[in-house]
């Protein structure tokens, strides 16, 4: 029982690039979750999945997509990499009324 | 909208010295607040929930609808206590589907 892992945990990319990242959960959550977490911002929600197929915008949606095709995975996609999108991206799921478990996290630096 | 605040980004005692982490929140309903710690450049963990009344790792914390407070506390503050501690708020209905609200943080540091 891994829990929630996250792929990759690093990553560097140059200004325009695209990406994908992976949180793959095995605790057959319902809701999962994207978060970015900068220094003294704390963490704030990018995306939300609330079933399989279904996505919401969070607080900060923008410049980020997700998809939610199967239900133990969540993907996270930049489609052209801007460097106020360097920070750490956690994961997380969780049942209805119950807390949220976190992945890893994934450091990602844009150059 | 809720807001969630957590005054000091930094925080240094003394081992066995007493420590209180300050969290303070805003919300018109019935929140439902935790507790969450980051170790160096680990993932985030439930330390505290206030609908539990537990006392984990010696540390407490009681919400105070008063005040609009849920602050952590722990007698004896130890070495491996410092970390990243966050105060997380989560509305209460069906409709908030679990998301969070979280203060900014606060990085609590105990020396020898």
């Amino acid at each position: 029982n891994a829990g929630v892992t996250q792929t990759p945990k690093f990553r560097v990319l140059k200004t325009g690039q695209s990406m994908t990242l992976l949180c793959a959960q095995d605790m057959n959550h319902e809701y999962m979750y994207w978060y970015r977490q900068d220094p003294g911002m704390g963490l704030r929600l990018i995306h939300y999945s609330v079933g399989e197929g279904t996505t919401a915008k969070g607080e900060v949606p923008d410049g980020y997509n997700v998809s939610r095709l199967k239900k133990q995975n969540f993907l996270l996609g930049l489609e052209s990499a801007a460097p106020s999108q360097t920070s750490v991206y956690f994961c997380a799921g969780s049942f209805r009324g119950q807390p949220q478990h976190f992945g890893d996290g994934t450091r990602l630096s844009i150059l | 909208a809720q807001r969630v605040t957590q005054p000091e980004k930094l925080l240094s005692v003394f081992k066995g010295a007493p420590v209180e982490l300050k969290c303070n929140y805003s919300y018109s309903g019935s929140p439902e607040l935790f507790w969450y710690v980051q170790y160096s450049r680990q993932r985030l963990q439930l330390l505290l929930r206030h609908i539990s009344r537990e006392s984990i790792k010696g540390f407490t914390a009681d919400l105070n609808k008063g005040e609009t407070s849920f602050h952590l506390k722990k007698p004896f503050a130890q070495e491996e206590d410092s970390a990243m501690y966050y105060c997380a708020l989560l509305r209460a209905g069906g409709t908030s589907y679990g998301k969070l609200t979280f203060g900014q943080g606060t990085i609590l540091t105990v020396h020898p």
